[in-house]
């Protein structure tokens, strides 16, 4: 099936350190893929969609300058939280979907990011 | 606005039959996902409905119903590890996934 790799699996850094954080598509090419956040018990809030070769579409009240995504390739995309504060402490999940409109979201295992 | 509702949180035994409803209002519907989510882990894809009716996957089931906004997800013969959170998602119109707040099941012996 298919397979998201998403590194690092976890990350402690001090606050004002900027994350990168990386999702890779596999064994299929996804022209477009998905960043989550999610706070304890609670359920995945879409962040932005990122799509290969264009700018990513973020959702409202998500900072684009804080959050920069880039997917410079059909099987890569990364997103950096600049400058992290411990409000950005969260669990990050990506996501990728095959060509297809039906095809289901495959996700990564996430990187769970604490910020000191 | 986006609404989807499912139980917070549900028990049953090994060996059991639940079953999780899931209902919705969103802008558009272009299909119903269901997740399983394990503690500090990524959701990991479970069936998908588009069409009104009954999918079967082994020991796990989801049915949906376009006019109702209804959709459940059955799980069969209950193992310990099936313990996780089942999260709903709607595709929406631009062909995003909405969440609800996941289903909390608990297995107990």
């Amino acid at each position: 099936g298919a397979v998201v790799s998403q590194h690092p699996s976890w990350v402690i850094c001090k606050s004002g350190t900027s994350v990168k954080i990386e999702c890779r598509s596999l064994d299929f090419q996804a022209t477009t893929m998905f960043w989550y956040r999610q706070f304890p018990k609670q359920s995945l809030m879409l962040m932005a969609t990122s799509n290969e070769g264009s700018k990513a579409t973020y959702e409202q009240g998500v900072e684009k300058d804080k959050f920069l995504i880039n997917h410079a390739s059909l099987t890569l995309s990364t997103l950096t939280v600049t400058s992290a504060h411990p409000e950005d402490s969260s669990f990050y999940i990506c996501s990728a979907r095959e060509a297809g409109d039906v095809q289901p979201q495959h996700f990564g295992d996430g990187t769970r990011l604490s910020i000191l | 606005g986006q609404n989807i509702d499912q139980p917070t949180e549900m028990t049953a035994t090994e060996g059991a039959i639940v079953q999780i409803n899931c209902t919705y209002q969103t802008s558009g519907f272009n299909g119903l996902f269901w997740y399983q989510q394990h503690a500090g882990e990524a959701p990991t894809f479970l069936s998908y409905n588009v069409l009104d009716g009954l999918e079967e996957k082994g020991r796990f089931s989801s049915f949906l119903s376009r006019s109702k906004g209804y959709s459940y997800l059955l799980l069969k013969e209950l193992q310990m590890k099936d313990s996780a959170s089942y999260l709903c998602a709607v595709k929406d119109s631009w062909g995003k996934l909405q969440f609800g707040a996941g289903t909390q099941v608990v297995v107990t012996p």
